[in-house]
């Protein structure tokens, strides 16, 4: 297996363009899982998705932010429209929900940059 | 709520040092526990886990012990070698009150050197 593939894995954009980011996770994990990781703030949770439906979105810091998954296969998140701040590594990651079995696999992540 | 807390690094040592990363956490059940290491670069990687108390988590020569009674989950290793320079991650998850989500310690930066 490859393992999670998010695409791209480096962005630069200017302030106030759209920015989506993709995922493509690990064949029959059925959880996918939204993070962003700043220096100040660590590792947050954005969002994640059991069986592609949105479970917690509770991590989701503004509006500017919305995340989709169509398929088992896909999701993107999308900032639009995006700002300095914004700026951070974003990682996918995907788990098969097993009894005794809770660990994830992440992706490689995107470093977007926003100036 | 649930949280994880962790040594602030960085932590430098010598090649063949021992090494201990305190981790300890607050959980309101019975929750699952985890090591993961980001190389440069990369994403995290699950290093190692334990789902009950007393269980040892163990990888590349790395362990930890889920301490119940101390509310703890140290990891340690015999021997570091440089390629072991990285963050670690304590990490914990609790169906039970959080759902399937995983809450990360802030990260504990390891460096080697030869």
């Amino acid at each position: 297996d490859a393992g999670v593939i998010q695409s791209p894995r480096h962005e630069v954009t200017e302030m106030g363009q759209e920015v989506t980011l993709r995922c493509k996770p690990i064949s029959g994990h059925d959880y996918l899982f939204w993070y962003r990781q700043t220096m100040m703030r660590g590792l947050e949770l954005l969002i994640y998705f059991n069986n592609n439906v949105p479970i917690d979105d509770s991590g989701m810091p503004e509006d500017r932010f919305s995340a989709k998954m169509p398929n088992a296969s896909f999701s993107t998140l999308k900032i639009q429209p995006s700002e300095p701040r914004d700026s951070a590594v974003y990682f996918c990651a995907s788990s098969f929900h097993r009894v005794g079995n809770y660990g994830y696999t992440f992706g490689s992540g995107t470093r977007l940059t926003v100036v | 709520g649930n949280s994880v807390t962790q040594m602030e690094g960085p932590v430098t040592l010598s090649e063949e040092a021992f090494l201990t990363i305190n981790c300890t956490y607050t959980a309101t059940g019975y929750p699952s526990l985890f090591w993961y290491v980001q190389y440069p670069g990369e994403g995290l990687q699950l290093l190692l886990k334990a789902t009950k108390a007393d269980d040892k988590g163990s990888n590349k020569g790395f362990e930890a012990t889920y301490r119940k009674e101390t509310t703890s989950f140290h990891l340690e290793k015999g021997s570091v070698q440089v390629s072991d320079s990285a963050v670690y991650f304590c990490a914990l998850s609790d169906l039970n009150t959080g759902g399937f989500k995983t809450i990360f310690g802030a990260g504990t930066r390891l460096f080697v050197k030869a």
